[in-house]
């Protein structure tokens, strides 16, 4: 059965600095990566994905992540975070033949200015 | 634009209580789909819609979790005879399922509709 993990539940970063979110997954087939971001009382929003090609996906807000298939991980980061980067990032995962996304546990990103 | 709307927003029924969540997805979008998010964890899938046909299930947790979508548009989750432990934000998401994406296109997520049952 397929997995994420999200290894870091907090992750505290200072602003103006770089941040990374941790993802790896466990699957069968090829995997379809995808992180989004959530604020309180609000739905996930989608960030960006990996489907096939570049191994280096560009995303919303500055965010990219990149996609390394031997170390099974799909790492969020950007280069320069924002206290307005705040919020709950969850990494999900779908498999070929499926159509919903497992998801993982998510972190929590705080942007201390 | 319009995007996934959810109503109600909150839900405060009592022990055995019957509820319906409502989830209009986004015009056109073929997918539907409904997750269970508790408190602290990760969105949990719990069924999918194409169109009209149910075609997942897998994921409601017992007989007492039924979800619908008669015409392919507005789906309704019902859980009969609530218990504490269907506490948790039931997430509504639908996608686009043609276009270059097509089955791999993001999925579109409502803001949620939060259940509390005491």
């Amino acid at each position: 059965a397929q997995s994420v993990a999200q290894p870091e539940d907090q992750v505290n970063v200072a602003e103006g600095n770089p941040l990374t979110v941790k993802c790896t997954y466990s699957v069968s087939g090829n995997p379809y990566l995808f992180w989004y971001v959530q604020y309180p009382n609000r739905g996930l929003q989608f960030l960006l994905k990996y489907i096939t090609g570049d191994n280096l996906v560009k995303g919303s807000y500055g965010f990219e992540a990149e996609f390394n298939k031997s170390q099974t991980s799909f790492h969020l980061k950007k280069p320069s975070a924002l206290v307005s980067d705040s919020a709950l990032y969850f990494c999900a995962v779908r498999v070929n033949y499926g159509q919903n996304f497992v998801f993982g546990p998510g972190t929590r990103l705080s942007v201390l200015p | 634009g319009a995007g996934v709307s959810q109503s109600p927003r909150y839900k405060v029924a009592k022990r055995g209580q019957d509820v319906a969540l409502r989830c209009d997805p986004i015009s056109g979008h073929v997918s539907l789909f409904w997750y269970q998010q508790a408190l602290g964890q990760g969105p949990e899938f719990l069924t999918y819609f194409q169109n009209e046909a149910q075609l997942d299930k897998s994921g409601l947790p017992s007989d007492r979790f039924f979800a619908e979508r008669p015409e392919g548009s507005v789906s309704t989750l019902k859980i009969q005879r609530t218990q504490q432990e269907d506490s948790a934000v039931y997430l509504c998401a639908s996608r686009h399922s043609i276009g270059t994406g097509g089955p791999y296109n993001e999925q579109f997520f409502g803001p949620g509709t939060r259940l509390t049952v005491l």
